[in-house]
């Protein structure tokens, strides 16, 4: 079966950093195409970023609103994908779910979903 | 505020038919870009309910339909069971931000 485990979370100060890891079995890591949604308490989800297999580029794209202050990337070795988080401000205050994406027809969608991980940013 | 709009909520009794639309624009469902669906109870994690417009993946129950037309689709929900109680979120991608996004979401009460 597919896992996906995310850890890394936490409290963290107003423009503080902070690294998100998603560690995946159960496929083949390094042929996945690895995204991060976030969801706010009480809000809805947003898409943070993905980063494409090496096959394709191992190119990694964010978010217009994340661009510059958040950055995925991976490590097919360890089979995981991770988060860097920069100038965090309370806004980033959310649930961070590590996700699969798959793809069919002209759509891409997130197949598998990690029990996401907290963050929380507070002084 | 989402590219995607969803209604808050949509009540219906069991047994009855329900129906969440999900309206966007000609940079994402106008631009004839897959709409794919998502379920989530609280406190848990969102769970892919419908796939490429209309597909549903395995153990999805059938009375959970959805359609495309235009710049909007839907997701419907025929018999509708205490169990459905859940929010709802529509997924897409948009041409002009270059981003995958997200409805709204949908409360559906059982009532």
């Amino acid at each position: 079966d597919v896992q996906l485990v995310e850890s890394g979370g936490g409290l963290v100060k107003p423009g503080g950093s902070l690294r998100l890891s998603c560690a995946g079995s159960g496929f083949t890591f390094s042929k996945a195409w690895m995204n991060w949604v976030r969801q706010p308490p009480g809000k809805g989800l947003e898409w943070v970023g993905h980063i494409l297999p090496k096959s394709k580029g191992g190119t990694s794209e964010h978010s217009p609103d994340l661009r510059g202050k958040f950055y995925v990337s991976r490590d097919d070795s360890l089979d995981t994908a991770y988060l860097d988080m920069n100038s965090l401000s309370t806004e980033d205050t959310a649930v961070y779910y590590c996700t699969t994406e798959n793809y069919f027809d002209v759509g891409r969608y997130f197949d598998f979903w990690g029990r996401g991980t907290l963050v929380t940013v507070s002084s | 505020q989402s590219v995607l709009t969803q209604p808050p909520s949509v009540s219906g009794a069991p047994g009855q038919r329900v129906s969440i639309s999900c309206t966007g624009s000609s940079s994402n469902l106008g631009a004839r870009f897959d709409v794919h669906w998502y379920q989530q109870f609280p406190g848990t994690v969102p769970k892919l309910l419908i796939y490429g417009d209309r597909k549903r993946p395995s153990g999805v129950p059938e009375r959970f339909s959805a359609s495309t037309s235009g710049t909007s689709a839907s997701l419907a929900i025929s018999g509708l069971q205490a169990e459905d109680e859940a929010d709802y979120y529509c997924q897409s991608y948009d041409i002009t931000l270059g981003t995958y996004v997200f409805g709204s979401g949908t409360k559906v009460n059982v009532l």
